[in-house]
């Protein structure tokens, strides 16, 4: 079966310091998203992407952060200058607009982001 | 007020043994998901729902719309199903696409 991958798996930095996560999503998907999940807490949304533009954010997706689709295949997303609280498993998800299995949503396996 | 409930939050089984999870939810939906997450972090999708009752091998999921409330069972449990089972929405509001999460019901199935 098709699946989303991300990379790092687990990327450890300094607060301050600049991350990009990246995904690469199933390759007939149209719509993607990031998700976030604080340890032992539930997943949040962060943002959707559709068309080579956010389609909906989350109030957590501040200025800090950004996502970019640059070459048809990665989907990034950034966080410019990292906090404490960024720490975090950030999951990629892709879904497609048509065939059996339209709207459901395939993760990636997560990326492991500890900010020291 | 969680727009997503889960009951129970842990759930502790014999290998055997018929499973059922509840979710519960406050707002319109769009689409009911039932996903699941290894204990390395990883997610699966395992129903999308938007009415009635799907199956897929020893899991059977149900939504009843008008109770804004689904099911999720796993028949003949086995140790492999243990995993944290967490029910997501896609709120009906102004066509938006994401999920909105509940807090997961962590399954361990004893042999």
């Amino acid at each position: 079966e098709p699946e989303v991958t991300q990379t790092p798996s687990h990327q450890v930095t300094q607060m301050g310091q600049e991350v990009i996560l990246r995904c690469v999503p199933i390759s007939n998907h149209l719509y993607f998203y990031w998700y976030r999940q604080i340890l032992g807490q539930k997943v949040e949304f962060l943002v959707s992407f559709y068309n080579n533009e956010i389609s909906e954010k989350s109030e957590i997706f501040d200025d800090q952060f950004s996502v970019e689709r640059p070459d048809g295949s990665n989907f990034t997303l950034k966080i410019r200058s990292t906090k404490l609280e960024d720490s975090a498993m950030y999951f990629c998800a892709s879904s497609g607009a048509g065939g059996s299995r339209a709207g459901e949503l395939f993760f990636g396996e997560g990326s492991r982001l500890t900010v020291l | 007020k969680n727009e997503v409930e889960q009951s129970p939050q842990n759930l502790t089984a014999q290998e055997g043994e018929f499973i059922t999870i509840n979710c519960s939810y406050s707002v319109g939906i769009s689409a009911l998901h039932w996903l699941q997450q290894h204990p390395g972090g990883g997610i699966v999708s395992l129903f999308m729902l938007s009415s009635g009752k799907k199956k897929h091998g020893r899991l059977i999921a149900t939504i009843n719309i008008q109770e804004k409330h689904s099911s999720l069972h796993i028949t003949a449990s086995h140790p492999r199903d243990s995993a944290v089972y967490i029910c997501a929405v896609n709120p009906r509001r102004g066509g938006s696409e994401k999920l909105v999460f509940g807090k997961g019901t962590k399954l361990t199935v004893n042999p």
